[in-house]
């Protein structure tokens, strides 16, 4: 079983849908939980991180985590053109080590 | 706003030569990452770097893999033979607090191994 399974898409919407970005995990020893976007051919951007369960907002996007599921989700409210990226999450154990531990990517693409 | 940068944006080079790809990091940031992905696939740590050491290193940072920080800025991944199956994206990231929670990453080096 993967550490960390996202699923690639891709995931087309109309612009200013709300768009639901999901990754599952195994090793309930995962703490941190992030959120990246990266366009193509371009590096890895942070969006938001939380730690633990819950929730977390910043303007359109929401982080969700739900620790007793193993699934995490990301919102994004609003949808824009522009919003069009692979969305990566990440996760890492601090008890036993640093490392990010990555989701395949999902290719999201807002249509106009 | 300060960013990770990283030089050349692409290199081709053939199989069996030495490749130095460079990094200048966020400048108060004290830890230091390398992360590669290759085309259609997950993006995997490679090592990370602190204090002017490995800290941590996955399989894939053989001993065909080296990194250093010559002077203080730079940062660099060499590899010493490359080969076909190095070509990848290779991402240099930075962070200041040792779990790479808020690590910024650059914009990456496309290798391409002929």
């Amino acid at each position: 079983q993967k550490e960390v399974e996202q699923d690639p898409g891709p995931l087309s919407v109309p612009e200013g849908a709300i768009v639901s970005l999901n990754c599952t995990y195994s090793n309930s020893a995962f703490q941190y939980f992030m959120w990246y976007r990266q366009y193509s051919r371009k590096g890895p951007e942070l969006l938001m991180y939380t730690y633990s369960s819950g929730n977390k907002e910043d303007g359109r996007f929401t982080a969700q985590v739900d620790k007793s599921s193993k699934y995490i989700s990301l919102f994004i409210r609003d949808s824009q053109p522009s919003d069009s990226a692979t969305y990566l999450c990440a996760m890492i154990n601090m008890d036993s080590n640093y490392q990010l531990i990555w989701g395949a990517g999902t290719k999201l693409i807002i249509k106009p | 706003e300060p960013e990770v940068t990283q030089t050349p944006s692409h290199q081709v080079t053939q199989m069996g030569q030495e490749v130095i790809l460079r990094c200048v990091p966020i400048s108060n940031h004290l830890y230091f990452y390398w992360y590669r992905q290759i085309l259609g696939q997950k993006v995997e740590f490679l090592v990370s770097f602190y204090n002017n050491e490995i800290s941590e290193k996955s399989e894939i940072f053989d001993d065909q893999f080296s990194v250093e920080r010559p002077d203080g800025s730079n940062f660099t991944l060499k590899i010493r033979s490359t080969k076909l199956e190095d070509s990848a994206m290779y991402f240099c990231a930075s962070s200041e607090a040792v779990a790479a929670t808020e690590a910024f990453f650059g914009q990456g080096t496309r290798l391409t191994v002929v």
